[in-house]
């Protein structure tokens, strides 16, 4: 089963545009983490929230966690070509194991 | 400062054949992390090891196996292929045991035929 959930599945904007995508999940987390993946390849960590923060920046990315409504959102502004990737939320299920949701596929489009 | 690596980068195996793919972890680093991806799906814990020991296990069969060496590099086994192998083998290593930011490498496509 699957801890986090990525809402939406896939997402088209314009360069310059700002992309929203976001992230449910169902049990209490010490922490969150999105990661991107570019063309099926490996993950590459971009900001990790935990349990007691509420908001985390990282140049162009802002990531929210609203732990009362079990949801967290990644926002990228000034969208540019090479933001096209899959994004995933993954959360804490145990001390060692982190459960991934299926992502969001997101292009921007010139 | 080495990233992740893993090998081979493509593998094609066929229905109960074994396979052994490999990884090597960040310099520093003494916890590595494989999952298993199947096309179009988030990453699947396999397991988790810590110096050599096993720290936990996903939801995985027993002929998933693995071994981390003492130079914290890791190995993960899998017998008796089956096509629902065929997935993208990913490696990840951090600098403590746990679920804090994990480091990738390419990861190791398995086709299972």
């Amino acid at each position: 089963s699957q801890q986090g959930e990525e809402d939406p599945q896939a997402l088209s904007i314009q360069e310059g545009e700002n992309a929203t995508m976001n992230c449910s999940y169902k049990t209490s987390i010490n922490n969150l983490q999105w990661y991107r993946q570019n063309s099926g390849r490996g993950l590459v960590h971009l900001i990790l929230i935990r349990s007691n923060e509420r908001e985390k920046h990282s140049g162009r990315l802002r990531v929210t966690l609203d732990t009362s409504k079990k949801s967290s959102s990644l926002l990228i502004t000034a969208s540019r070509a090479a933001d096209t990737a899959s994004y995933f939320c993954a959360t804490d299920y145990s001390n060692y194991q982190l459960i991934w949701g299926a992502g969001t596929k997101l292009i921007i489009k010139p | 400062e080495t990233g992740v690596t893993q090998s081979p980068t493509h593998l094609i195996k066929t229905r109960g054949q074994q396979v052994t793919l490999r990884c090597s972890s960040q310099s520093g680093h003494n916890t590595v992390s494989w999952y298993q991806q199947a096309l179009g799906q988030g990453p699947q814990f396999i397991f988790q090891y810590y110096r050599e020991e096993e720290n936990g296990r996903g939801n995985f069969p027993p002929r998933f196996s693995g071994l981390q060496f003492p130079n914290y590099s890791s190995e993960l086994n899998v017998n008796a292929l089956e096509l629902d192998d065929s997935a993208l083998y990913l490696c990840a290593s951090s600098s403590r045991p746990g679920t804090d930011t994990q480091y990738f490498g390419p990861g190791t496509r398995l086709t299972v035929l």
